[in-house]
């Protein structure tokens, strides 16, 4: 079974734009949360989706948003960039939507801010 | 609120020795526990969880995590490292809302020395 996919895996953008990255999760599988991590801040709850709707979300401004399609794939979008911005985006699904549930991640996308 | 420690941020260990990784969690109730390892430009890998019941937890490549609720305590163990291990510990706690998120510790990063 394909594990979870990100792409792209490496994204540069300049401040002021604005990124979409994108997340297919593993087959059968309906929850996808979305993670940030930076050097100084670790890795930090963005998001989480379950049957296309958002049940959870972390502290982060409005700029950060997310959707789920029917497929369960995840996309998540930054807008108006900023420097602190850059990271590496996470992604993880699991089968049902529980904290006891494994989650399972994808490679990242890389993404950087000039 | 929930929070996780992981009070060394980088340990060194010489190839076949023991390896003990600290985690300590902020939580009233009964938590559920991860341990996640995460390699150079990898996304995160599940070693092992604890949910309940036996507080000896194995998990993959010889890795084993001890829960102690009078120490808040999850601590990560192998007997003997191999060079391939070095890599990033990270120590999570799973939401007792019902959600997937994970409040994740700062990591460890673990250095194996020939």
């Amino acid at each position: 079974k394909a594990g979870v996919t990100q792409t792209p895996r490496y994204l540069i953008k300049t401040r002021g734009q604005q990124v979409t990255l994108s997340c297919s999760p593993i087959s059968g599988h309906r929850s996808v949360s979305w993670y940030q991590q930076t050097p100084g801040q670790g890795l930090q709850f963005l998001f989480e989706y379950f049957s296309e709707t958002q049940r959870n979300k972390g502290n982060f401004p409005g700029r950060f948003s997310g959707r789920q399609f029917s497929n369960s794939r995840s996309e998540m979008n930054v807008s108006t960039l900023e420097l602190g911005d850059s990271a590496l985006y996470l992604c993880a699904s699991s089968s049902v939507a529980g904290p006891s549930d494994t989650q399972y991640f994808g490679p990242g996308t890389r993404l950087t801010v000039l | 609120a929930q929070s996780v420690t992981q009070p060394d941020i980088h340990i060194t260990v010489s190839e076949g020795a023991s390896l003990e990784l600290r985690c300590n969690y902020s939580y009233g109730a009964t938590p559920y526990l991860f341990w996640y390892v995460q390699s150079p430009g990898q996304g995160l890998q599940l070693l092992l969880k604890y949910f309940s019941g036996d507080t000896l937890v194995q998990g993959i490549k010889g890795f084993e995590a001890e829960f102690k609720r009078s120490q808040s305590s999850f601590n990560l163990r192998k007997p003997s490292v191999h060079w391939s291990d070095a890599a990033e510990y990270f120590c999570a706690l799973g939401d007792q809302g019902g959600s997937e998120k994970l409040v994740f510790g700062k990591g460890t990063k673990l250095t194996v020395n020939p």
